[in-house]
């Protein structure tokens, strides 16, 4: 069975410091990735998706980047964290014809 | 402007009743997924369904969709206190990359014992 993975699950982090959030897949090959941001009390905001390794789209301009060095692990990251970058970020992993999503576990992410 | 949109915001019940969720949308869709999601966790995918379907069934819950008026609503029935989550709607766009969905702002299910 498919399983994916997030971590960490809690990160605080002072503005202008560095992030990186990693997302894996098991039990599944050439899945879609995505990374969503959720704001308290809020619904999902897609940041970035992947259809294959090295192939990124972003949804929005922002302070973050993704990259998939590999087929089933996705990075989110930043090089100086704003205060406005706090949140709830979700990994989560499609086939590539079925158009359900599964998620992560998510990592809250404070930036003090 | 979001895509979906549910109602209400918040929904507060008690156990054994039946709770319904509505999410509207703006543009024409291939498909419309529920998701849930419980506190400080990931989204579940509960339901997906076609835009050529127009109702079903997974359990106790029960999914419809109207493409002329653009609207779905979500029906828990017999409810218990643990499908209190934030239930959201998502939609898959036509013409949009295919996989990305929008999500509305969820409805809040509180469910008393």
């Amino acid at each position: 069975s498919q399983t994916i993975h997030q971590w960490p699950a809690t990160l605080v982090q002072p503005v202008g410091s560095p992030l990186s959030l990693e997302c894996t897949v098991e039990g599944t090959s050439n899945p879609n990735l995505y990374w969503y941001r959720q704001a308290a009390g809020r619904g999902l905001q897609l940041l970035f998706y992947s259809v294959g390794i090295g192939q990124i789209s972003s949804e929005v301009p922002q302070n973050l980047s993704a990259s998939r060095p590999q087929d089933r692990q996705f990075i989110l990251s930043s090089k100086k964290l704003l205060l406005s970058d706090s949140g709830f970020y979700l990994c989560a992993w499609s086939g590539t014809v079925a158009y359900e999503q599964y998620f992560g576990p998510g990592t809250r992410l404070t930036v003090t | 402007s979001q895509q979906g949109e549910e109602d209400p915001q918040a929904l507060s019940i008690q156990e054994g009743e039946n709770a319904t969720m509505n999410c509207s949308y703006k543009t024409s869709i291939n498909n419309l997924q529920w998701y849930r999601q419980n506190s400080g966790r990931g989204l579940v995918h509960l339901i997906l369904i076609r835009s050529n379907e127009r109702e079903k069934h997974s359990g106790r819950l029960r999914v419809t969709l109207d493409t002329s008026k653009k609207s779905s609503s979500l029906l828990i029935t017999a409810s218990r206190a643990a499908d209190t989550a934030s239930y959201f709607c998502a939609t898959d766009v036509w013409g949009g990359s295919q996989g990305n969905l929008i999500f509305g702002k969820g409805t809040k299910l509180s469910v008393k014992p």
